[in-house]
């Protein structure tokens, strides 16, 4: 059974204190790890695909990184508007779905 | 652009009721993905289509839960005889064709079950 673990479950920041967030995953046929923000109330927004061990993709102030075992969201110099949870996704190819983990919440302080 | 879009946006129904929701994906997308989500939890996978088939279908899914998109484009959800657990967001999410393809979502639709 594919597993995703998000760590840590929720996460208060003050504006500018850069951190990261942590998924940790267990999938027998991974074919691309995802990252979603999530505003209360609405649909995952996307924000990154990545396919292979050692991929980074760059959105503002968001940047993702791939291992075997393991992605890290890093968010540097955080503003009040990066508050949100984010989501981390695995597409399973062998099981044919898609496994998302429970989510980090982030709260950035002013 | 349109995005995905799902009708309607909140339900209220009472125990013992059928209720259908709609998701109208983003017109070039080939696939068709329904989730429930639950405060606190992640979108948790029901069924995904590719064009018309139903390909996948999550063993959690009871029976009084069915999809279908019966031409390939919009989608409906149905249940059956709702149960107070089934009160949760329902996701629709689409993509282009093939596995690991990313997915946007729509914004949802909220089931409250008296």
């Amino acid at each position: 059974e594919d597993q995703v673990t998000q760590s840590p479950e929720a996460l208060r920041l003050q504006e500018g204190e850069s951190s990261s967030l942590n998924c940790s995953y267990t999938v027998s046929g991974l074919r691309g790890l995802f990252w979603y923000r999530q505003d209360p109330g609405k649909g995952p927004e996307f924000l990154f695909t990545l396919y292979s061990a050692g991929e980074e993709k760059e959105k503002e102030r968001l940047k993702a990184t791939l291992t075997k075992k393991e992605s890290f969201l890093h968010i540097t110099a955080p503003k009040p508007e990066d508050s949100a949870t984010y989501l981390c996704a695995v597409w399973d190819t062998n099981a044919g779905k898609s496994t998302f983990g429970d989510g980090t919440t982030l709260t950035v302080k002013p | 652009d349109t995005g995905v879009s799902q009708d309607p946006r909140h339900k209220i129904t009472k125990r013992g009721q059928n209720v259908t929701f709609r998701c109208d994906p983003i017109s070039e997308h080939n696939r068709l993905y329904w989730y429930r989500q639950t405060l606190g939890q992640g979108p948790e996978f029901l069924t995904y289509f590719q064009n018309e088939a139903q390909l996948e279908k999550s063993r959690l899914l009871s029976d009084r839960f069915s999809a279908e998109r019966p031409k390939g484009s919009f989608s409906t959800l149905e249940i059956q005889r709702t149960e107070q657990g089934d009160s949760a967001m329902y996701l629709c999410a689409s993509s282009e064709t093939g596995g690991g393809r990313e997915q946007f979502f729509g914004p949802g639709t909220r089931l409250t079950v008296l």
